[in-house]
């Protein structure tokens, strides 16, 4: 099982729908939890951290399942802008490991 | 502020040259990574640098060597390029490993012939 697992999509919706990706990951002595974005082409940059208790920013909202090993992110009212691939990093030790990335695409 | 800053940003290679893939940061960060992309397998990490002075291997470090040449810098050798290494090569840094989050440069887009 690879460590960390995400559903490559792509997933399809339009917009002002609601979206949810999850990440499995295989560790459990995982330590801390991020969500990143990725444009076309370009660098991944850091949409937002996962905490134990769940966090929201915005639109945006992610949750960590420690039993289940899992994080989630929802994206609420999705812009044609939030099209990207959405990246689960698990960090374990020194090691931030990533997922293969869930595509998302958002059509008027 | 730069952030993180590579280069260069395009290179071909033929198979058997060797280049260097160059990192620097601004951000008084203590560690370095380097990861390369390929499409549909993410981001895998080659080589790390948890603070200066240290250097390790990542999932997929062979054919590769680093040098973190100061606390700013930390570069990526290819000595003999194949093609098994055309790909997106990434360099990002973080406060401290593990722990805190990643930035990221723009990115070296390397073809080998």
């Amino acid at each position: 099982r690879k460590e960390v697992e995400q559903d490559p999509g792509p997933f399809n919706v339009p917009e002002g729908a609601t979206v949810a990706f999850n990440c499995t990951y295989s560790n459990s002595a995982s330590q801390s939890f991020f969500w990143y974005r990725q444009d076309c082409r370009k660098e991944p940059k850091l949409l937002m951290s996962v905490y134990s208790s769940g966090n929201e920013d915005g639109r945006f909202t992610a949750q960590l399942n420690r039993a289940s090993q899992y994080i989630s992110l929802l994206i609420r009212d999705s812009k044609l802008s939030d099209s990207a691939t959405y990246l689960c990093v698990v960090n374990r030790g020194y090691i931030p490991t990533f997922g293969r990335g869930t595509s998302l695409i958002v059509h008027p | 502020n730069a952030g993180v800053t590579q280069t260069p940003k395009f290179q071909v290679l033929k198979t058997g040259q060797s280049m260097t893939l160059q990192c620097a940061q601004d951000m008084n960060h203590n560690s370095m990574y380097w990861y390369r992309q390929d499409p549909g397998m993410g981001l895998r990490l080659i080589y790390y640098s948890a603070s200066e002075g240290t250097t390790d291997k990542g999932e997929v470090p062979n054919g590769y060597n680093v040098s973190r040449l100061n606390k700013r810098e930390f570069s990526l050798r290819l000595e003999s390029a194949a093609p098994s290494q055309t790909s997106v090569y990434f360099c990002a840094s973080s406060e401290w490993t593990g722990i805190e989050k990643l930035f990221f440069g723009s990115g070296t887009q390397l073809s080998v012939l």
